[in-house]
């Protein structure tokens, strides 16, 4: 088990483009987390899936935000004509919620810099 | 809603310090506490949690109780090393799967 992986590691973006990101659960998995982290604070929850079905989604993700997990395993959030204010850390986690459910692993994040 | 507090950093200590980051929470009924750290560069890794009061919950020479009375889940440590200077998040889960999490305390351990 390789545990949570995000790709890219880094990205560095012009304001009003789009970008997309993906995160690959860790393989027994069926709750997947996304999360964004600023300087300075804790980690803010964004949306959950359960399977492939979106679950719940925060206020904090504007119309701009999709994220999707078409088979139930790997996730991509895309975010459409980026602003300053999106760079962030974007943390995705993943949980089994048949043991230990409340236990969420993290991978190691997403930096997005909005130039 | 659910929010936690924790004590600001950033906290500067010598190896073989004791080491104690309080955290406070507000839940309705009885959450999950936990304690995550994040070391230089690398992602979230969970430290030790506690899934009802009294619990103890302790990892890596931490340790940390889930007080109900207090609403306090504080961490400690008797000597810390300079590996363990890194960023600690305490947060919570209640039912609805989303952690809450605290701002983060920065710990430096000087050798």
């Amino acid at each position: 088990d390789t545990g949570v992986s995000q790709d890219p590691r880094h990205k560095i973006t012009k304001r009003g483009q789009n970008v997309t990101f993906r995160c690959d659960p860790i393989s027994e998995h069926n709750r997947l987390y996304w999360y964004r982290q600023t300087l300075g604070q804790g980690p803010e929850f964004l949306t959950y899936f359960q399977n492939e079905a979106q679950l719940e989604k925060s206020r904090l993700l504007s119309d701009r935000f999709s994220a999707e997990r078409p088979k139930g395993s790997f996730s991509t959030l895309e975010i459409q004509r980026t602003e300053q204010g999106d760079s962030a850390m974007y943390l995705c986690a993943s949980s089994f919620s048949e043991r230990d459910s409340d236990t969420q692993y993290f991978g190691p994040g997403t930096r997005l810099t909005v130039l | 809603g659910n929010s936690v507090t924790q004590m600001e950093g950033p906290v500067t200590l010598s190896e073989e310090a004791f080491l104690t980051i309080n955290c406070t929470y507000t839940a309705t009924g009885y959450p999950s506490l936990f304690w995550y750290v994040q070391y230089p560069g690398e992602g979230l890794q969970l430290l030790l949690k506690a899934t009802k009061a009294d619990d103890k919950g302790s990892n890596k020479g931490f340790e940390a109780t889930y007080r109900k009375e207090t609403t306090s889940f504080h961490l400690e440590k008797g000597s810390v090393q300079v590996s363990d200077s890194a960023v600690y998040f305490c947060a919570l889960i209640r039912n609805d799967y989303k952690l809450s999490f605290g701002a983060g305390t920065t710990v430096t351990v000087r050798a």
